[in-house]
């Protein structure tokens, strides 16, 4: 257990289909990260929320929108996905200037079918 | 941009001494960390270098160099349940005073009897 909580699991999506995952930490850190990790592939940021405002965002297309309502809660909506979505996703939390340590949760399989 | 580079692959033997090295390129730097990621895990910290020199922690210790954009991890006494891949992460601050941290691509680490 490492304080940080991710559900689903594991997720299978038609690519038609509307999902979100949900990520909870229970650290009292300030900032959450969504991370993919695809196969072969290095750990790819794709969102940060900082106070719960985002301020970094990768690049990443409109079909992943992230929500952060509080601090300890984070989201990221799914919608008309492709088959090359198809990753872990993680999310992980840290301190804000309390150096470089992050906790990830076991992340969320998904495939897009 | 950011960027990190260290080796894709390392092989050892029990009770050896293997170091997995890692170079970077990134602006408002301000620490690099690594972490460990077992097969179907989340990756879990291990070490974290703000400043120059080396941290030891039991059999595993890192090493930073500020003027060189090198760091390297040094693992000791190597036990089988040690394979796994290691990842080393580049705290930096973003224009929009958020932090956030980039991965490399991982280091696989397979060590035999």
């Amino acid at each position: 257990e490492t304080g940080v909580t991710q559900t689903p699991r594991h997720l299978v999506m038609g690519m038609t289909n509307k999902k979100s995952l949900k990520c909870e930490q229970h650290l009292g850190h300030n900032a959450m990260y969504w991370y993919k990790q695809s196969a072969k592939k290095p750990l790819e940021l794709m969102f940060v929320y900082s106070l719960e405002e985002r301020v970094e965002n990768n690049s990443v297309p409109s079909r992943f929108s992230p929500e952060c309502p509080n601090s300890s809660h984070l989201f990221l909506h799914l919608h008309t996905l492709q088959p090359e979505d198809s990753a872990l996703y993680l999310c992980a939390s840290s301190q804000l200037d309390g150096g470089t340590e992050a906790f990830f949760g076991q992340g969320t399989r998904l495939t897009v079918v | 941009g950011q960027s990190l580079e260290q080796p894709s692959e390392v092989t050892a033997v029990e009770g050896a001494i293997v170091q997995i090295n890692c170079t970077y390129q990134t602006s408002g730097f301000y620490g690099l960390s690594w972490y460990q990621q077992h097969d179907g895990g989340a990756p879990t910290f291990l070490s974290y270098n703000a400043l120059d020199g080396l941290e030891e922690t039991g059999r595993f210790s890192s090493f930073l160099s500020r003027s060189d954009s090198y760091g390297y991890l040094l693992l000791q006494e190597l036990q089988m349940k040690d394979s796994a891949s290691y990842f080393c992460a580049v705290g930096y601050r973003n224009n929009q005073a958020g932090t956030a941290l980039i991965f490399g691509k991982g280091t696989t680490l397979s060590v035999s009897s």
